[in-house]
């Protein structure tokens, strides 16, 4: 069964300094990952996604993901912090045994971003 | 032109209600999901139809029923509305595994 896990609740950085999130997936099957980003009481929105072809990916807002096989993880970054990035990021998994499409998430982390 | 639209935005109701929450897509896409989102903000699917077949029905309380009248919409009831029913419900669409979801922007519900 596919499942990934998000490595720190809260995630705290200073505008201007490097944005770290991670995750860590779990997949019998080369997985489907994905990024998302929930702003307060709003949907979530795409970010980024990892489906099989470059292993570094490029999103929306500055930030990229590396797809790392033999670390099972990946993590999302952005160089430079702005104000506006803080906001709920998901990692996210699809179950592709299931053949539905499903995403199983992770349980989110709150990046915050100081002045 | 909202891709993804869901109503109502917020619902405050009683206990023992009953309640439906809808949702419409105007992207052409072929399945459809619901998720419910907890205090700790956990995502947890719900249900998912592919074109107006369902193709997953977790382990929720049978007072939650789907309904997918056609492929754009997918909505949602609850009878007997309880106090752990409180949460964000989102509904989501997308055409293909690879594609990723396209997710309303949520209805909050309060029950009291």
């Amino acid at each position: 069964a596919q499942s990934v896990t998000q490595l720190g609740s809260h995630v705290s950085v200073s505008e201007g300094a490097l944005v770290l999130l991670r995750c860590n997936y779990s997949s019998s099957v080369p997985p489907y990952l994905f990024w998302y980003v929930q702003y307060p009481n709003q949907g979530l929105q795409l970010l980024l996604k990892y489906t099989s072809a470059a292993t570094l990916v490029k999103g929306i807002n500055g930030f990229e993901a590396e797809f790392k096989k033999s670390e099972t993880s990946f993590h999302l970054t952005k160089p430079s912090a702005h104000m506006s990035d803080a906001a709920e990021y998901f990692c996210a998994v699809s179950d592709r045994s299931s053949n539905t499409g499903k995403l199983i998430f992770g349980q989110g982390t709150t990046l915050q971003v100081k002045p | 032109d909202t891709a993804v639209s869901q109503t109502p935005k917020y619902l405050v109701t009683q206990m023992g209600n009953d309640k439906s929450i809808k949702c419409e897509q105007n992207l052409g896409h072929d399945t459809m999901y619901w998720y419910k989102q907890d205090s700790k903000k956990f995502l947890k699917i719900m249900f998912s139809y592919n074109n107006k077949e369902l193709i997953i029905n977790e382990t929720v309380p049978n007072r939650f029923s789907p309904k997918s009248p056609d492929k754009a919409h997918l909505n949602l009831h609850i009878n007997s509305l309880e106090l752990g029913d409180s949460a964000v419900y989102f509904c989501a669409s997308s055409p293909t595994e690879t594609y990723g979801y396209t997710f309303g922007s949520g209805t909050r519900l309060t029950v009291v």
